[in-house]
């Protein structure tokens, strides 16, 4: 079965400072989901990546997918405190987006 | 009005009752799954449906049950609630397997917080 590793755990910023939140997969991805929660809310998609090398912005969101799909990463510029949240990637290990895995998440805080 | 929307919001119960949890989608997806959330261990797909008549089990299936009622409404039971069912519960939609980005997403709903005593 697949599995997902997301890097770090937990993160402590200051706002306006830059991080960057990774995902890594045991097996090639087919999808790579990324969505935001609010503490003990729901799940807000941010963005999906599909193709080696592919990158997506949104705001001050930025997504990559390496060359061999199996590393992803999420970069924020200029953190804000409506940045703060978990950040969660979810795969697709199949190609048919019929189920997804996910990491257990980031843990994002932002300073004042 | 949200896309996807899950009653109980949240739900205290005891020991050995049985429970359903409700979820309801204006989005016209097919796709509907449930899943729990429990802290440390990311998101588990408890069920997964892909059609009224389509319902397949996910990875921790045993001690749930599933309804799917229409194209929009998907419900989750607990037969025997225990304790270690506490954790928040997601419903979730998506359209389908077309090539598309917005087709193969999922949209989560709002959650429900269950507490087993």
């Amino acid at each position: 079965s697949q599995e997902l590793e997301q890097s770090p755990q937990s993160l402590i910023v200051q706002e306006g400072k830059n991080l960057t939140i990774n995902c890594t997969s045991s097996k090639t991805l087919y999808g790579l989901y990324w969505y935001k929660q609010k503490y003990g809310e729901g799940l807000i998609f941010l963005m999906m990546l599909q193709k080696g090398g592919e990158e997506k912005s949104h705001e001050k969101i930025t997504a990559k997918l390496d060359e061999k799909k199996q590393q992803s990463s999420l970069h924020i510029t200029a953190s804000q405190p409506s940045h703060a949240g978990i950040y969660l990637c979810g795969a697709d290990g199949t190609g048919t987006a019929s189920k997804l895995t996910f990491g257990t998440g980031t843990r994002l805080q932002v300073t004042l | 009005d949200a896309d996807v929307t899950q009653t109980p919001r949240n739900r205290i119960t005891k020991t050995g009752k049985r429970i359903m949890l409700e979820c309801s989608q204006t989005k016209g997806h097919d796709r509907m799954y449930w899943y729990r959330q429990d802290p440390g261990l990311g998101l588990q797909l408890i069920y997964y449906s892909f059609d009224v008549k389509d319902i397949n089990k996910g990875e921790i299936s045993d001690g749930y049950s599933v309804s799917r009622q229409a194209q929009a409404k998907f419900s989750l039971s607990l037969e025997s609630a225990i304790p270690n069912q506490t954790a928040l519960y997601f419903c979730a939609t998506s359209e389908g397997t077309s090539g598309s980005t917005h087709s193969r997403t999922q949209y989560f709903g709002p959650g429900t917080r269950l507490l087993v005593l």
